[in-house]
């Protein structure tokens, strides 16, 4: 069976520091890959999605950047993080085989201080 | 672009009572839609979900139709119960299938039921 992993679970970070969340997937190949940030009150924001290694699409214009370095490997990062950037970050893929649904990991709650 | 709107929570209610969370959509074509629900600490899973006009999801007592003359996918379920406490998200696929496929959420309703 398909899981997905992300780590870490929390993270407490000043401002200007670096940062990298991991997210991956086991039991799957080529599946579709996706960054969701989820901030008080303003719901989910798809932030990355990619289709395959190396392929990202970013879908807002922000501090932080996304990489597929292997299949089932997903990675956010950032170079120098904002007070704004506080929220729970939530990893999912969709597999192109099943019928719409995204699963999503356990998320990863970062604070910036 | 695609859009939803959930009405705004919080949604507060007593044990066996009567829920109903209004989703609406605004999208081209034919997308399928989806409610998504979040326990506590948790990341998001699927609750249920209908792919065509006049489909009903259903699961866990929970139900919604998709309405395509009103842009509408209402969940609704009849008697909650403590455990269904949670933040629930409509959403909406806006492309069958394929390389570029997304969900767009709606903002979430936090759901409170009380004993």
């Amino acid at each position: 069976s398909q899981t997905i992993h992300q780590w870490p679970a929390t993270l407490v970070q000043p401002v200007g520091s670096p940062l990298s969340l991991e997210c991956t997937v086991e039991g799957t190949s080529n599946p579709n890959l996706y960054w969701y940030r989820q901030a008080a009150g303003r719901g989910l924001q798809l932030l990355f999605y990619s289709v395959g290694i190396g392929q990202i699409s970013s879908e807002v214009p922000q501090n932080l950047s996304a990489s597929r370095p292997q299949d089932r490997q997903f990675i956010l990062s950032s170079k120098k993080l904002l007070l704004s950037d506080s929220g729970f970050y939530l990893c999912a893929w969709w597999g192109r085989l099943n019928t719409g649904e995204l699963f999503f990991g356990e998320g990863s709650r970062l604070t910036v201080l | 672009g695609d859009s939803v709107t959930q009405m705004e929570g919080p949604v507060t209610l007593s044990e066996e009572a009567f829920l109903t969370i209004n989703c609406t959509y605004t999208a081209t074509g034919y997308p399928s839609l989806f409610w998504y629900v979040q326990y506590p600490g948790e990341g998001l899973q699927l609750l249920l979900k209908a792919t065509k006009a006049d489909d009903k999801g259903s699961n866990k007592g929970f139900e919604a139709t998709y309405r395509k003359e009103t842009t509408s996918f209402h969940l609704e379920k009849g008697s909650v119960q403590v455990s269904d406490s949670a933040v629930y998200f409509c959403a909406l696929s806006g492309v069958r299938g394929g390389s570029n496929y997304k969900l767009t959420f709606g903002k979430g309703t936090l759901l409170t039921v009380n004993p």
